[in-house]
């Protein structure tokens, strides 16, 4: 079967660093997304990951490790506008084609 | 903006209602999707149409009935539907569907609301 797990919420403070994991079980694996979704807004491409290591972005970073099943999103230097929910994606194999599989969100809260 | 509009944003129906949501991308994309989204549950994939033609239809009642009359435009007619249909219904688009293809890009959503 496929399954995507991720937390469902995360705290932090304002200026720290946070890890969001997610685990994967899939039908083949052709990559791996993470998206940012405010709350009534469309959730936004973040991060892909298609070869296991760092792939790092500015604030945000992404990892993957294909063999364990295993991703994380790094998030620093926090700011209060990072609080939002982050999906983790992967996308598998389906029949003769790829589709993209979400996990149900982890929402992060950023205090001050 | 993300270059995919969605219309409209709120919708309030009874069950013996029909409407349709409409979706448009600006992208250049040959690929489109329907997505549910329901509170605390991961994105539902629904219809997926590459070069105008349907190539997913993932178990959805037939209430649900999808039109793509060409690469930058897509419908959801609704008909007949039920209270635990309410949620938000997310389009994308991309660029192709398999193998190397980039990200989706979303549409803010439709947030039905089933009476």
């Amino acid at each position: 079967g496929q399954n995507i797990d991720q937390p469902t919420e995360m705290t932090a403070t304002e200026g720290a660093i946070v890890q969001i994991n997610c685990t994967y079980q899939t039908s083949g694996f052709n990559g791996l997304f993470w998206y940012q979704q405010h709350a009534g807004e469309a959730p936004t491409f973040l991060s892909y990951n298609v070869l296991d290591g760092l792939e790092e972005k500015g604030r945000f970073s992404s990892f993957l490790s294909r063999s364990k099943g295993y991703s994380y999103l790094l998030l620093k230097e926090l700011q209060m506008k990072d609080s939002a929910s982050y999906l983790c994606a992967v996308r598998g194999l389906m029949d003769s084609s790829y589709k993209l599989i979400f996990g149900s969100g982890t929402r992060l809260l950023v205090r001050p | 903006e993300t270059g995919v509009t969605q219309t409209p944003r709120h919708l309030v129906m009874g069950m013996t209602n029909k409407k349709s949501l409409k979706c448009e991308q600006h992208l250049g994309h040959n690929a489109m999707y329907w997505y549910k989204q329901s509170a605390k549950k991961p994105l539902e994939l629904m219809f997926v149409y590459s070069l105008e033609e349907r190539v997913e239809n993932n178990s959805v009642p037939s209430r649900f009935s999808p039109e793509c009359p060409n690469s930058s435009h897509l419908f959801l007619h609704l008909h007949t539907l039920q209270p635990e249909d309410s949620a938000l219904y997310l389009c994308a688009s991309s660029h192709g569907t398999g193998g190397n293809t980039g990200e989706l890009f979303f549409g803010e959503g439709s947030r039905l609301t089933v009476l």
